[in-house]
């Protein structure tokens, strides 16, 4: 069965470091995809970068990347020169078609980003 | 172009009542989906809809919950005699066809069940 898992349930960091968020998947699928999602304060959850699981490149979006390690079924989500206004929680989430295409998500990184 | 709007924000009831959560997806969206995000969880997909036809409920507590999307459009999540262990935000999201791969989030519906 599909599963998606955050084992870091907070990081903080000074603003304008990097840093990484960690997440491992478990699939019977050779095809998939991979998604890192935020949540703000109010609630608000928005879509941040994908990871397709037969691209070899690690995806990137303005300053998000992703650390796609297939073999490890890893993908984790790094965020350079961080802000006061990335402070959120972060869920990595994964599409699978043995899963009937859900959305399956991991429990979060709580993300604090200190001045 | 109009985000998924959501209402009501917040829910406050005691055990036994019912509730209705009513959600309106970005225009030309045809799949609808519904999620329970309990407390420092992530979502959990609920149920969602192709047009009015729902496409997989098998998450669904069908014994007091129960989802409409009658023309394809708006729809309603509904909980009969709600318990304190459904005490959570209640998420709808959409996409422009099921094969779409991002989601957009409503601002969901805070439900706290006394």
């Amino acid at each position: 069965a599909q599963k998606v898992t955050q084992t870091q349930t907070s990081i903080s960091v000074v603003e304008k470091t990097t840093v990484t968020m960690d997440c491992v998947y478990e699939t019977r699928d050779s095809s998939y995809f991979l998604f890192w999602y935020k949540q703000t304060a109010s609630g608000e959850i928005v879509f941040l970068i994908r990871q397709d699981s037969y691209k070899k490149e690690n995806a990137t979006v303005g300053h998000y990347s992703l650390n796609f390690q297939k073999p490890k079924s890893s993908i984790g989500l790094i965020i350079t020169a961080t802000q006061i206004e990335d402070s959120a929680v972060y869920f990595c989430a994964m599409r699978e078609p043995s899963g009937s295409w859900q959305l399956i998500f991991g429990s979060g990184t709580q993300l604090t980003v200190m001045p | 172009e109009a985000g998924v709007t959501q209402s009501p924000r917040y829910a406050v009831l005691q055990e036994g009542q019912a509730v209705s959560f009513w959600c309106d997806p970005i225009s030309g969206h045809d799949t609808l989906y519904w999620y329970q995000q309990p407390r420092d969880q992530g979502p959990q997909l609920l149920v969602y809809f192709r047009d009015e036809a729902v496409i997989d409920n098998s998450q669904l507590p069908s014994d007091r919950f129960s989802a409409v999307r009658p023309k394809g459009t708006n729809s309603t999540l509904k909980i009969q005699s709600a318990k304190q262990g459904d005490t959570a935000t209640y998420l709808c999201a959409s996409s422009p066809g099921q094969g779409a791969l991002e989601q957009y989030f409503g601002p969901g519906t805070r439900l706290t069940v006394l």
